[in-house]
Order: C-alpha cells, then sequence, then structure tokens
C-alpha cells in the first residue's frame, strides 16, 4: 500500500520554541493532506486540512496562527508549532488520500510525531 | 453531544472468543464508516470500512453497519492475544476524506 512517512518520529523542546514536523507521501502524490492531534488516552482530533497551493482549512478552535501548514509540494505538508507550551503536547498525525475522488479506504496515517514540550 | 460514541472499556475477552464492539453516531448524514486499530504509541491502521447496511466480512472480522439505529459493530471471531489493542470507530460526514473519530474501546485478550 502506498507509505506515508513523517519526520521527526519524536522531538523534545523547551517552552516557546517552534517545531516543525513534515509528512511526506512517498510513491504517490497528495493535494489534500490532514493533520490531527490525539492527546493521552482520547481519540484523535482533526486540526487541519493541508491544501496544495492554496490556505489550510482549519477546524473550528484550532488557531491558525499557532499551527502553521505550509503544503510545499505534492508530496510535503508540514505542521510548525509555533511558541510551544506544554499543552502543546501531543501526538501529532498526518494522512492523505492516494486516491483523491476514489474511495475513503485510500487514506493512509504517517507514523505519528511524539511532540514533548518541557 | 459527542458526534461518534464508543465505549473507552476495556473489554477483556478470553483467547479463541468472540469481541464486540459498539459505536454510534449521531449525524444522519454519515456517509462512511471505518473501524481502526491503534497500537500503544502509533498511528492508527485501517481495519474495516462499511458502506451500507448491512454486514461486511473481511477473514475474522465482520463489521455490521445499521443507519436506521445510526450503530456500526465490529465483530472479531477467534480472538488473539495479538488483537490487544484500542479499537477507533469513524465516520466521514461527506464526500471528503474528513474522519470523525471515537474515542476508542480498548480490547484486552487474554491468554
Amino acid at each position: 500500500g502506498a507509505v506515508v512517512s513523517q519526520h521527526p518520529s519524536r522531538v523534545i523542546c523547551k517552552s516557546g520554541t517552534s517545531v516543525k514536523i513534515e509528512c511526506r507521501s512517498l510513491d504517490f502524490q497528495a493535494t489534500t493532506m490532514f493533520w490531527y492531534r490525539q492527546f493521552p488516552k482520547q481519540s484523535l482530533m482533526l486540526m487541519a486540512t493541508s491544501n496544495e497551493g492554496s490556505k489550510a482549512t482549519y477546524e473550528q478552535g484550532v488557531e491558525k496562527d499557532k499551527f502553521l501548514i505550509n503544503h510545499a509540494s505534492l508530496t510535503l505538508s508540514t505542521l510548525t508549532v509555533t511558541s510551544a507550551h506544554p499543552e502543546d503536547s501531543s501526538f501529532y498525525i498526518c494522512s492523505a488520500p492516494a486516491n483523491p475522488g476514489g474511495s475513503p479506504d485510500t487514506q493512509y496515517f504517517g507514523p505519528g510525531t511524539r511532540l514533548t514540550v518541557l | 453531544q459527542k458526534e461518534v460514541e464508543q465505549n473507552s472499556g476495556p473489554l477483556s475477552v478470553p483467547e479463541g472468543a468472540i469481541a464486540s464492539l459498539n459505536c454510534t453516531y449521531s449525524d444522519r448524514g454519515s456517509q462512511s464508516f471505518f473501524w481502526y486499530r491503534q497500537y500503544s504509541g502509533k498511528s492508527p491502521e485501517l481495519i474495516m470500512s462499511i458502506y451500507s447496511n448491512g454486514d461486511k466480512e473481511d477473514g475474522r472480522f465482520t463489521a455490521q453497519l445499521n443507519k436506521a439505529s445510526q450503530y456500526v459493530s465490529l465483530l472479531i471471531r477467534d480472538s488473539q492475544p495479538s488483537d490487544s489493542a484500542t479499537y477507533l470507530c469513524a465516520v466521514t460526514l461527506d464526500s471528503s476524506y474528513k474522519l470523525i473519530f471515537g474515542s476508542g474501546t480498548r480490547l484486552l485478550v487474554r491468554p
């Protein structure tokens, strides 16, 4: 099946710093990617939809100035957590449909990035 | 009211038994329904998808959908200890790929 990678897999940073997380589709082009966040023992919550060549669409309650999304190419989306604070510590997961317009079965998840803000 | 609800568990079953996982959703317009398995510290992996009322079987897994009752379930036959994980129910509200997840049910299969 299609592969989505994320980098880094784990990051620890100090409060107030910014952290960039990359999501890449390795063997297909993704005009759309999704960013989810998962707090411990909670479910995945959709944060935003990343669109190649246009602005990201953010879900209600997600601060677009804090979570900057750039869909630089058809295989790369980045999420930057600006001025990170301990409450931003979470598991960030991206996903990408391998077959736009096709079955939703063809959405693939990255392995996730564990962010810990001290 | 949460859009997708699941019992958090844990659901504990002995090896070889049938595990039954349930999910209800609030939006009647929900179009697609999915079961994902998530091991601790890992991202979700798709187990089953179902789009129309009835049953869908794939190996040891059977998904059941009842749109009138807004209910979707997953049966795991011959449960194995390796099935121990959190099972996430997810729906899409439209033709997009945006998934709305339930909070997950933790399944524990006892050897």
